[in-house]
């Protein structure tokens, strides 16, 4: 099977300015989550998607958001870009839960100037 | 909400000695707690898992100790070789899907040959 794969790979944004993130999950896999992994604050969890539902979100700011559509496939976008979101966005998939062996993706590097 | 700790940050150790690395949390109601391991500008991988009903879990050279009472686990890596070098990190996650994944901060694993 294929890995769980991201796009892009690299963006240069300045603030002020809006992101948006893909990430394909592995084939059947319906369960994705989304992590922002900075050298201060480590990896953090921003939300999980199931079945095209946001199922829970971490401690992130509205201008963060995702979404889900019916092949599983997920979004995220950063709105109103701030120098602290530059950052690598990693996404992973899992069966049905996070709780499920979770496989990342490679993750897009965001750098914000 | 949960809160995951790690130690140590760094960890040198010599080729073919053995590598601790210890998470404590602090929600008890986590019952599902991960290890990554992440190469430098790699995606984390899933090492080993370990959930709250069993005490020690173990796959060749990896194993997972967890104590529920005194809410920590760790990692036990034996005869340690210089591609074990990476950061690990540590989870807390809640099985039935609705709960944040909380990361502890990680551990840089240095293997000297």
């Amino acid at each position: 099977k294929a890995g769980v794969t991201q796009t892009p790979r690299y963006l240069i944004k300045t603030r002020g300015q809006q992101v948006t993130l893909s990430c394909s999950p592995i084939s059947g896999h319906r369960s994705v989550s989304w992590y922002q992994q900075t050298p201060g604050q480590g990896l953090q969890f921003l939300f999980e998607y199931f079945s095209e539902t946001q199922r829970n979100k971490g401690n992130f700011p509205g201008r963060f958001s995702g979404r889900q559509f019916s092949n599983s496939r997920s979004e995220m976008n950063v709105s109103t870009l701030e120098l602290g979101d530059s950052a690598l966005y990693l996404c992973a998939s899992s069966l049905e839960f996070t709780t499920d062996t979770q496989y990342f993706g490679p993750g897009t590097r965001l750098t914000v100037l | 909400g949960e809160n995951v700790e790690q130690h140590p940050s760094t960890l040198s150790v010599q080729e073919g000695d053995s590598a601790v690395i210890k998470c404590t949390y602090s929600d008890s109601a986590s019952n599902y707690f991960p290890w990554y391991k992440q190469e430098l500008g790699k995606r984390p991988q899933l090492i080993i898992d370990i959930r709250s009903n069993v005490g020690e879990k173990k796959d060749q050279r990896i194993a997972v100790t967890l104590n529920k009472t005194a809410k920590h686990f760790s990692l036990h890596i034996t005869e340690t070789q210089p591609e074990d070098s990476a950061v690990y990190f540590c989870a807390a996650d809640y099985s039935g899907g609705y709960q944040k994944v909380t990361f502890g901060t990680g551990t840089k694993l240095q293997v000297i040959p």
